[in-house]
């Protein structure tokens, strides 16, 4: 299957700071990603889409502003947590779409842990 | 209703027995399925993928979707340690937004 990865994998950083997470294509031009956050034991959730040369789409109740999305490339998109606190800490995950005839699935990468203290 | 229900378990099973995993949903528009695969503090891994109804099956891995129904099924046949893990089922319309389920937490037990 299609490689993503994401870097940093995990991450400390002091309350107020802010953080970047890259998430990479690695073997396929992705026009589109995705990003998501994960709290422990529950399931992943949609936090905005990624969309090359233009402005992400956010999903309801996420503050633009505090998450800033930049999809640079087909290959790169960022995501930084601006004056990160403490509740910003989880997992945060990126995906990148494969689309074709009768395909529409989704490959993601390994997940950034974010610790704010 | 969540449009994805998906019973978050924890499911505890001996080696060598068939898992059964199973999701519903609500909204008839879905047409791409998905089954992944997530260990502990990692990102999620691509299982199965159907498109609309049907089986599929890959290895010791099979996908069912009834569509009639709204219910998605994975099983799988001669459980190992190793799959010890948490399975998302995941759907879309098409438009490439995935609504996940909750997981299912599955422990193998040797």
């Amino acid at each position: 299957g299609a490689v993503v990865s994401q870097h940093p994998s995990w991450v400390i950083c002091k309350s107020g700071t802010s953080v970047k997470i890259e998430c990479r294509s690695l073997d396929f031009q992705a026009t589109t990603m995705f990003w998501y956050r994960q709290f422990p034991k529950q399931s992943l959730m949609l936090m905005a889409t990624s969309n090359e040369g233009s402005k992400a789409t956010y999903e309801q109740g996420v503050e633009k502003d505090k998450f800033l999305i930049n999809h640079a490339s087909l290959t790169l998109s960022t995501l930084t947590v601006t004056s990160a606190h403490p509740e910003d800490s989880s997992f945060y995950i990126c995906s990148a779409p494969q689309v074709g005839p009768r395909t529409d699935t989704q490959y993601f990468g390994p997940g950034t842990r974010l610790t704010v203290l | 209703q969540k449009e994805v229900e998906q019973d978050p378990g924890p499911l505890s099973v001996p080696e060598g027995a068939i898992v059964s995993l199973n999701c519903t949903y609500s909204n008839s528009a879905f047409q791409y399925f998905m089954w992944y695969r997530q260990y502990s503090r990692k990102g999620p891994e691509l299982l199965m993928y159907t498109y609309s109804s049907g089986n599929k099956e890959d290895g010791r891995f099979t996908a069912q979707v009834d569509k009639s129904s709204k219910y998605i099924s994975l099983f799988i046949r001669d459980s190992q340690p190793s799959d010890s893990a948490t399975y998302l089922c995941a759907m879309s319309k098409g438009a490439q937004k995935l609504v996940f389920g909750q997981g299912t937490r599955l422990t193998i037990n040797p």
